[in-house]
Order: structure tokens, then sequence, then C-alpha cells
């Protein structure tokens, strides 16, 4: 079955700490990748995406994520967060034409300042 | 506004009564997900509408829960004779972009309490 797994469901960091997220699919053909965030009562926002091209996607707020293939992951990073990172992050993932995103667990992630 | 929004942002039943959930999308956009968070767990897929196609009900976790889509836009999520189990955020997103291309944007949430 199609599944997405994150590793860590809860970070805590200090201000200026690097981060990675870690998220791992299954799905063994083509695959549209994606990071959510969901800020402290608000709804769910997209972070950044990968459908094609470069592996490495930047997106907003100064996050990127790497696709790699070979993995099949597309771990989340940022050399350096803030507190108003703190969020919940959830990598979902879509596979050939299927159009239902498949969710992880999702990140809790703090960060201290 | 122009993001998908979602009526009510709370509601409270008791267990057994009918509840309706309301979701406008982003105009525009041809497809419309129902999706349910359920504390301690990820996003489950309910439902999917796009355009005047049969919708995807393969999500719908039983008989007791329908939706409908009124004219390719608002979209009704009716979950009949509630169990403490719905207890729930229930997520509405939409999309313009078919295909591989596509990103969906969700809504606020109904947060969703059975009694």
């Amino acid at each position: 079955a199609q599944s997405v797994s994150q590793h860590n469901h809860h970070v805590i960091l200090s201000e200026a700490a690097s981060l990675e997220l870690g998220c791992n699919y299954s799905y063994g053909g083509t695959v549209n990748l994606f990071w959510y965030v969901q800020y402290p009562g608000q709804h769910l926002q997209l972070l950044l995406k990968y459908f094609s091209g470069d592996p490495l996607v930047k997106g907003i707020k100064g996050f990127e994520a790497e696709f790699i293939k070979s993995k099949f992951s597309f771990n989340l990073r940022k050399p350096s967060v803030q507190w108003s990172d703190t969020a919940e992050y959830f990598c979902a993932a879509r596979g050939g034409n299927n159009r239902k995103l498949i969710w992880g667990l999702g990140t809790s992630l703090a960060v201290n300042p | 506004g122009a993001g998908v929004s979602q009526s009510p942002s709370n509601k409270v039943t008791e267990k057994g009564k009918d509840v309706e959930l309301r979701c406008d999308p982003i105009s525009g956009h041809t497809a419309l997900y129902w999706y349910r968070q359920s504390l301690g767990q990820g996003l489950e897929f309910l439902i999917y509408f796009q355009g005047n196609s049969a919708p995807d009900k393969s999500g719908l976790p039983s008989d007791r829960f329908s939706a409908e889509r009124t004219g390719g836009s608002v979209s009704t999520l009716t979950i009949q004779r509630t169990q403490q189990e719905d207890s729930a955020v229930y997520l509405c997103a939409s999309s313009s972009i078919l295909g591989m291309g596509e990103t969906q944007y969700f809504g606020p949430g109904t947060r969703l309490l059975v009694l």
C-alpha cells in the first residue's frame, strides 16, 4: 500500500539551530511530493512542492527540501530556525494519476527562543 | 476572501444526531476534496469532486457519511447518526490545475466533537 512516513514526531530546537525533518514515501513510479505547515491556530499552508526537474526545491520562509529518488525521501531542511517556525509539519505524496494525497502523521516542531 | 472557507468552525453535537459541514472553495477551482484529521493521526482522504464527474467516494468510512457539491462550487459533508469516533477536524481543499501539477489549498477546517 502507498504510504508516507515521517520519522520525527516531536522535535525541539533552539533558535538558530539547523532543522531536518525526514519524510519517506512508498511509491515506485512518478510522484508529486509536498510539505505543508500548520501554525498554531491556523490552517494548513503549502510550504513547498516537488513535481519534476531540479530535485532541490526552495519554499517559503527559507525552507527547502531535496527529492532523492534512490532513497524514496523528501526531507525538509532549514539552516537556521526561528521561534516563529513553531508549527506542525506534514509531508504528503501523490503517485501516478492518483488524485488523492497520502499524508504522513506530521512532525510537531517547537523552537525555543 | 480569496481562500477556502468552511463553516461552522466548531460543532458540538450529541451522539446520534446528524451534522452538516460546509465548504466554499476558491472561486474557479474545479476540484474539491474532503479530509478528516483525527487526534494523533494524519489526514485521511474522504471524498473528491471534479467538475461534473461522479465523485470519488472511496475514502468515506461508512454509509453514514455523504457529500454533495451543488453547482460545481459549494460542498456539504453530512454525517448521519454521529458517533463519538467521528470527532475530528474535517478539512476541505480545492484546486484548479489538474494532473500532476495540481496543488491543493486548504480551508481552516471544522472541529467536530460528538458527545
